[in-house]
């Protein structure tokens, strides 16, 4: 178990509307990960961070801010949300730089 | 954009089979992740290679890294219906991870 929670775990919104996903850690690792996961693309990078206040785009950046201000927050915004962006979210952790990510349980985001 | 392709997408067999999954890059990797991904849960880590022409081996499943580090192959002796689920190959460079879109294997009791 690496400590990851994600919240919500699933959400309904109406497109134009903003929305925020949360992904909490227990235990101070300094990179984390958002990727979504569709049918047929596996899993894309959105955003990372590898640190307080450091975060750097991904694959599938647009459309999608983060913010990270404390080391165990990493949060996802869509400014206002699309029917593309349906979708189940991932966040991930690294362990100290290490070759491997760890991932919560994702959260399934539908735009109406 | 770095390129990771499994194939095959979809197998299904029955349980006593063996089988292979592949995954091919253009790119060299720093280290290549396999993970087994369940429904409505996200992707475990099975296994990483670090070292061209390394193999590992976990119960009935054996790990390959190819000699260049631009390819990989999981292949699993007498499947059984737990290993049912989608295989993910991953390619780390930098404390970035790259996936390939996955292999859904099916095994029938």
């Amino acid at each position: 178990d690496a400590g990851i929670t994600q919240s919500p775990r699933h959400k309904v919104t109406e497109t134009g509307t903003p929305v925020t996903l949360r992904c909490h850690q227990t235990e101070n690792h300094r990179y984390m990960y958002w990727y979504r996961q569709d049918p047929g693309h596996g899993l894309r990078l959105i955003h990372y961070s590898y640190g307080v206040k450091d975060t750097d785009k991904g694959e599938v950046s647009d459309g999608y801010s983060v913010s990270r201000s404390k080391t165990e927050d990493f949060l996802l915004t869509l400014e206002s949300a699309t029917s593309s962006q349906t979708s189940v979210y991932f966040c991930a952790i690294n362990k100290d730089g290490g070759p491997e990510a760890f991932f919560g349980q994702g959260t399934r985001l539908t735009v109406v | 954009t770095q390129l990771l392709e499994q194939s095959p997408q979809f197998l299904s067999i029955q349980e006593g089979e063996n089988l292979t999954v592949y995954c091919n890059s253009s790119s060299v990797f720093s280290s290549l992740q396999w993970y087994r991904q369940e429904p409505g849960e996200g992707p475990v880590l099975l296994v990483t290679v670090v070292t061209g022409g390394e193999v590992k081996k976990l119960k009935r499943l054996t790990f390959q890294f190819g000699d260049a580090r631009k390819d990989s192959s999981l292949h699993i002796t007498a499947a059984q219906p737990g290993d049912t689920g989608l295989y993910l190959c991953a390619g780390e460079d930098f404390n970035k991870f790259y996936f390939g879109s996955g292999t859904k294997l099916n095994v029938k009791p």
